[in-house]
């Protein structure tokens, strides 16, 4: 079975910081990887998706992540963060095996950005 | 752009009753996913359906069902309401089943069991 760990539960950062997100996944085979971000009393949106080639993800907002595989990690990154990115990251992994699709996602990152 | 519908989007229900949820995914999008996230919580997936068959299963209640039906809305059914059901329930859906298709989510319903 598939799983997704997200180490940091909570984040404070000051605008204009710098953010990464750790995420790491435990399967062996082919995983497709994603970001996906939940604004306070809003649905989930997804920022950025990692299915195959360059390991360096380019999302919207200005977010990024790279797919490390011998790490099993998807890093996700900005260099800047605003006041506006205050809301919960969170990491999620399908795997091709996995003929239902179903997402496995981690546990979340809640990130409040003082102004 | 047409997103995915749930209805309703808060709902209140005693312990025992019953409640149900409805998702209508994207024009085009056959495949239809539920998701169930508890208060500060990661959503867990439930269930999945695909051209109307079920596909998938993970951590649904036996006290749950669901069924996608012919239009691709899919209704998930929930009997003998427990105070732990209380919840954000996300529908998702695709545009097939396959795991290179993004799964694009509703809004939720809030379902609080008193």
């Amino acid at each position: 079975a598939q799983s997704v760990s997200q180490h940091n539960h909570h984040v404070i950062l000051s605008e204009a910081a710098s953010l990464e997100l750790g995420c790491n996944y435990s399967y062996g085979g082919t995983v497709n990887l994603f970001w996906y971000v939940q604004y306070p009393g809003q649905h989930l949106q997804l920022l950025l998706k990692y299915f195959s080639g360059d390991p360096l993800v380019k999302g919207i907002k200005g977010f990024e992540a790279e797919f490390i595989k011998s790490k099993f990690s998807f890093n996700l990154r900005k260099p800047s963060v605003q006041w506006s990115d205050t809301a919960e990251y969170f990491c999620a992994v399908n795997s091709y095996y996995n003929a239902g699709n179903m997402l496995t996602f981690g546990g979340g990152t809640r990130l409040m950005v003082k102004p | 752009a047409a997103g995915v519908i749930q209805s309703p989007r808060h709902l209140i229900k005693e312990k025992r009753e019953t409640a149900t949820l409805k998702c209508y995914p994207i024009p085009r999008h056959d495949t239809v996913y539920w998701y169930q996230q508890g208060p500060g919580q990661d959503p867990q997936f439930l269930i999945s359906f695909y051209e109307k068959m079920q596909s998938d299963k993970g951590s649904i209640p036996d006290r749950f069902s669901a069924q996608q039906f012919s239009d691709y809305h899919s209704e998930l059914n929930m009997s003998s309401l427990e105070l732990g059901d209380s919840a954000l329930y996300f529908c998702a859906s695709s545009p097939r089943q396959g795991a290179y298709n993004e799964q694009f989510f509703g809004p939720g319903t809030r379902l609080t069991v008193l």
